[in-house]
């Protein structure tokens, strides 16, 4: 996971809390994104951007916000926490979205 | 049908053996195919990219695309119990692929090296 960190690692909200998942990388790649992974799910796509102040949405895009202001930074808002959002949250870099992909460690979210 | 469809397994063979992973996908304008590895609580890697159709080798892992089929598979020869991990196919089209040309991943399959 050289390259990309996120933070936190671990988390738990309640229902309809707010808060912000962060992702940032020191390879000065341009293309970044979200993936959320939950069981017999496989990864699915969240958010993505080709580039600082360019964001488009992905496969599963709802209750969740992003933003691009520079190269290094991809934060993943959630609005509004639900149950249904309890996952594991990938953050991943790569010079294009057809290169290859450098994923960060993860982070573990729980929505009672 | 999905897009990308991979067997969850659990899979479990003993050290040794020549393990096969398989995806099937039905989008004839993928072009782009990857897999990666997952140990548990860790995030994927990367471990082959291959472009169109063909064989790769890379120690020993082989990736073979065969697009008329709509058929890719990883061989893994000589399995060892560090190789215990759950491998995700992803694919793309690029441009003409839909997905706006973002990867689509497998559900993953699940594999255990016995020693």
């Amino acid at each position: 996971n050289a390259g990309v960190t996120q933070t936190p690692k671990f988390q738990v909200l309640k229902t309809g809390q707010s808060m912000t998942l962060q992702c940032a990388q020191d390879m000065n790649h341009e293309y970044m994104s979200w993936y959320r992974q939950d069981p017999g799910m496989g990864l699915r796509l969240i958010h993505y951007s080709v580039g600082a102040g360019i964001t488009d949405q992905g496969e599963v895009p709802n209750g969740y916000n992003v933003s691009r202001s520079t190269t290094e930074d991809f934060p993943l808002r959630l609005l509004s926490a639900a149950p249904s959002q309890t996952s594991v949250y990938f953050c991943a870099i790569g010079r294009t979205r057809l290169d290859e992909q450098y994923f960060g460690p993860g982070t573990r979210l729980t929505v009672t | 049908q999905k897009e990308v469809e991979q067997d969850p397994g659990p899979l479990s063979v003993p050290e040794g053996a020549i393990v096969s992973l398989n995806c099937t996908y039905s989008n004839s304008a993928f072009q782009y195919f990857m897999w990666y590895r997952q140990y548990s609580r860790k995030g994927p890697e990367l471990l082959m990219y291959t472009y169109s159709s063909g064989n790769k080798e890379d120690g020993r892992f082989t990736a073979q695309v065969d697009k008329s089929s709509k058929y890719i598979s990883l061989f893994i020869r000589d399995s060892q119990p560090s190789d215990s991990a759950t491998y995700l196919c992803a694919m793309s089209g690029g441009n003409y692929g839909g997905s706006q040309g973002n990867l689509i991943f497998g559900k993953g399959t699940k594999l255990s090296v016995k020693p």
